[in-house]
C-alpha cells in the first residue's frame, strides 16, 4: 500500500526539543519531494518546507527558516522534522505530504505536536 | 513569501455551481502553471483535488475543475453534493521553489 506513516503525538515543555517522522511506504520514497505541513488548531495550512531524499536537497519557507530543520534519511524512507527548542506557538497539527508535479498528492495522518508547561 | 487570497466563505444550494477564487501576485500563480487544490473534512487530512491548474488526479470527481487567469486561479464545483462541504485550500509554486498556501476557503450547501 502507498502511505505516509507519521510518528505520533508529542506532548512537550517549553524548551525541549522534538523530532517527528514520516515514513513512506509503496512507493520510490526518492523519487519524491516530501513537504511538511502545519495546521495549527482551527486555522489554515501554512507550507513549512520541502525535502528531497536522494540528495536532502531543501527548500524552507522563510517563515519557518531557523525555527525547524528538515531532513531525510533514505536508507529507511523517512523525513524528519525537528525542533530544537520548543515554544507554545508550535502547538499545531503537522503533515507531510508527498509531491508529485508540485502538488501533494500522498498525505500522513499528522502528528499532533502540543507544547506546554 | 507573499499569500494568496481567498474568500472567507462560499455557500451553495444542491445541484447549483460554485467557484471558489485564489488571488495571487507576479512570483507565484501569475508566473507559474503549478497551482492544486485541497479539499479538507473536518479531523481528516487534506485531499488533493486539482493540480497544474485544470488536472484531476485519478478517483476525483468531474464536478470539480480548475482554471486560472491572470493571476487569480479558481476552483467550480459544479453539481453540489452534501458532501462537498469542506475547507477548500488553493496552493502555488513561488519563487526559489518554494510554495504558497491560501487561507483556505469554507464551502456550505445550504
Amino acid at each position: 500500500e502507498v502511505q505516509l506513516v507519521q510518528s505520533g503525538a508529542e506532548v512537550k515543555k517549553p524548551g525541549d526539543s522534538l523530532k517527528i517522522s514520516c515514513k513512506g511506504s509503496g512507493y520510490s520514497f526518492t523519487s519524491h519531494w516530501i513537504g511538511w505541513v502545519r495546521q495549527m488548531p482551527g486555522k489554515g495550512l501554512e507550507w513549512m518546507g520541502i525535502i528531497y531524499p536522494r540528495d536532502s536537497d531543501i527548500r524552507y519557507n522563510p517563515s519557518f527558516q531557523g525555527q525547524v530543520t528538515i531532513s531525510a534519511d533514505e536508507s529507511i524512507s523517512t523525513a524528519y522534522l525537528q525542533w530544537s527548542s520548543l515554544r507554545a506557538s508550535d502547538s499545531a497539527l503537522v503533515y507531510c505530504a508527498r509531491q508529485t508535479q508540485h502538488a501533494y498528492d500522498l498525505w500522513g495522518r499528522g502528528t499532533m505536536v502540543t507544547v506546554s508547561s | 513569501q507573499s499569500a494568496l487570497t481567498q474568500p472567507a466563505s462560499v455557500s451553495g444550494s444542491p445541484g447549483q455551481s460554485i467557484t471558489i477564487s485564489c488571488t495571487g501576485t507576479s512570483s507565484d500563480v501569475w508566473s507559474y502553471n503549478h497551482v492544486s487544490w485541497y479539499q479538507q473534512h473536518p479531523g481528516k487530512a487534506p485531499e488533493l483535488m486539482i493540480f497544474e491548474v485544470t488536472k484531476r488526479p485519478s478517483g476525483v470527481s468531474d464536478r470539480f475543475s480548475g482554471s486560472k487567469s491572470d493571476n487569480t486561479a479558481s476552483l467550480t464545483i459544479s453539481g453540489l453534493q452534501a458532501e462537498d462541504e469542506a475547507d477548500y485550500y488553493c496552493c502555488s509554486l513561488a519563487r526559489s521553489s518554494t510554495y504558497v498556501f491560501g487561507p483556505g476557503t469554507k464551502v456550505t450547501v445550504l
